[in-house]
């Protein structure tokens, strides 16, 4: 069974402490992709890579930075974790090319305090 | 900019039809997406338009019309499991970047 895989499904942080979100996926992707999920705003896209070693800014990439060292792992990192980066984190894979959707993990609900 | 609206809200009647529209504006368009969320948990695919017309998956259909920027997802003998946000998200440019409208809830009722 293909899936990308979020290592954590809940989680609490206190503001100024440095976030790590992490992603895998096992179907050989190229594309990955962060978004995250708030009520009335939808997902909106954070950062996203189409290699290893590759990241572009989304369309909200402010506070965060990524990391893509190998195909299959794509993290996120919040420097310094406000409030207003609490969220539902989601992290999405595709193939290459603009046929192919989006497989998501299941989710990170985090909560900066 | 690229822009995306759906209906927020919609309420139909289990075993009725419904259809959810989507209207964008975007540059570089490459084709339509349609998720189906459920309540915590993560969206799942749907369907995808790229040329204009009729796609119909089992009791989910979707529509394309390129010219007009305009789609919508049709849902057949509706089922309370079909209770969900119901996602549109326009593909764009060269690298299949997805952008997403706020997403329509749907409510089935007995």
């Amino acid at each position: 069974d293909v899936k990308v895989t979020q290592s954590s499904r809940y989680l609490v942080k206190r503001t100024g402490e440095k976030v790590f979100l992490e992603c895998v996926q096992d179907m050989d992707h190229e594309n990955m992709f962060w978004y995250r999920q708030d009520p009335g705003l939808g997902l909106r896209l954070i950062y996203f890579s189409y290699d290893v070693k590759m990241k572009e800014k989304g369309d909200i990439p402010e506070g965060y930075s990524v990391s893509r060292e190998k195909k299959e792992r794509f993290s996120l990192i919040l420097e310094s974790a406000s409030t207003n980066q609490t969220s539902m984190y989601l992290c999405a894979s595709s193939f290459q090319g603009g046929n192919y959707g989006y497989t998501f993990g299941s989710g990170t609900r985090l909560t900066v305090v | 900019g690229q822009n995306i609206d759906q209906p927020t809200e919609m309420t139909a009647t289990e075993g009725a039809i419904v259809q959810i529209n989507c209207t964008y504006q975007t540059s570089g368009f490459n084709g339509l997406f349609w998720y189906q969320q459920h309540a915590g948990e993560a969206p799942t695919f749907l369907s995808y338009n790229v040329l204009d017309g009729l796609e119909e998956k089992g009791r989910f259909s979707s529509f394309l019309s390129r010219s007009k920027g305009y789609s919508y997802l049709l849902l057949k003998e509706l089922q309370m499991k079909d209770s969900a946000s119901y996602l549109c998200a326009a593909s764009t440019g060269g690298g299949n970047k997805l952008t997403f409208g706020t997403g329509t809830q749907l409510k089935v009722e007995l």
